[in-house]
């Protein structure tokens, strides 16, 4: 099992559709996590962090469930320009600060 | 904001040279350094961590001799393919934090093609 799963898609979505992403992580002691997104050709760019109260920006709102060892990223409205790799990044605080990500969800917006 | 930089771009290289990569905090001090690879439609492969003036962390399967890793500075880390083959053309990518568990912050990558 991969520390950190994400359902690869591709998400196919009309503009104005509303997205929902998942992702599980398999290390309880897990404590920093993220979304970043990753365009063709280009190299991640961090979207937002995730903290246990839930947090939103924008069209942008992502949830951590400790307890369930589950993220989430929802888009709201989207944009043809939304469509991108979306990763899911888990860091465990501890071995070096090393973070493991996600193989990414991929979401298609069309007009 | 958080800006790395990455030299060079892009690189056309025959098999056998040695190809060094640039990796630059231009306006934070990074406490630690990442290099990953990511070959066409794959995902993110961590190949190493690099925290400032000690050696660098390589992961299961990458070769140390073949992928130097310096990390001088709180500034900069250098990644040098050494003696390079068509099989080590990829999408290198670097990127920086500030410490523990905190937010990467990715370079805009060196794409190198080895004939």
């Amino acid at each position: 099992r991969k520390e950190v799963e994400q359902d690869p898609g591709p998400f196919n979505v009309p503009e104005g559709a509303t997205v929902a992403f998942n992702c599980t992580y398999s290390n309880s002691a897990s404590q920093s996590f993220f979304w970043y997104r990753q365009d063709c050709r280009k190299e991640p760019k961090l979207l937002m962090s995730v903290y246990s109260s839930g947090n939103e920006d924008g069209r942008f709102t992502a949830q951590l469930n400790r307890a369930s060892q589950y993220i989430s990223l929802l888009i709201r409205d989207s944009k043809l320009s939304d469509s991108a790799t979306y990763l899911c990044v888990v860091n465990a605080g501890t071995n070096a600060g090393k973070s493991t990500f996600g193989d990414g969800t991929t979401l298609t917006v069309k007009p | 904001g958080a800006v790395v930089s990455q030299h060079p771009s892009r690189v056309i290289c025959k098999s056998g040279t040695s190809v060094k990569i640039e990796c630059r905090s231009l306006d934070f001090q990074a406490t630690t350094m990442f290099w990953y690879r990511q070959f066409p439609k794959q995902s993110l492969m961590l190949m190493a961590t690099s925290n400032e003036g000690s050696k660098a962390t390589y992961e299961q399967g990458v070769e140390k001799d073949k992928f130097l890793i310096n990390h001088a500075s709180l500034t900069l880390s250098t990644l040098t393919v050494t003696s390079a083959h068509p099989e080590d053309s990829s999408f290198y990518i670097c990127s920086a934090s500030r410490g523990f568990g905190e937010t990467q912050y990715f370079g805009p990558g060196t794409r190198l093609l080895v004939l």
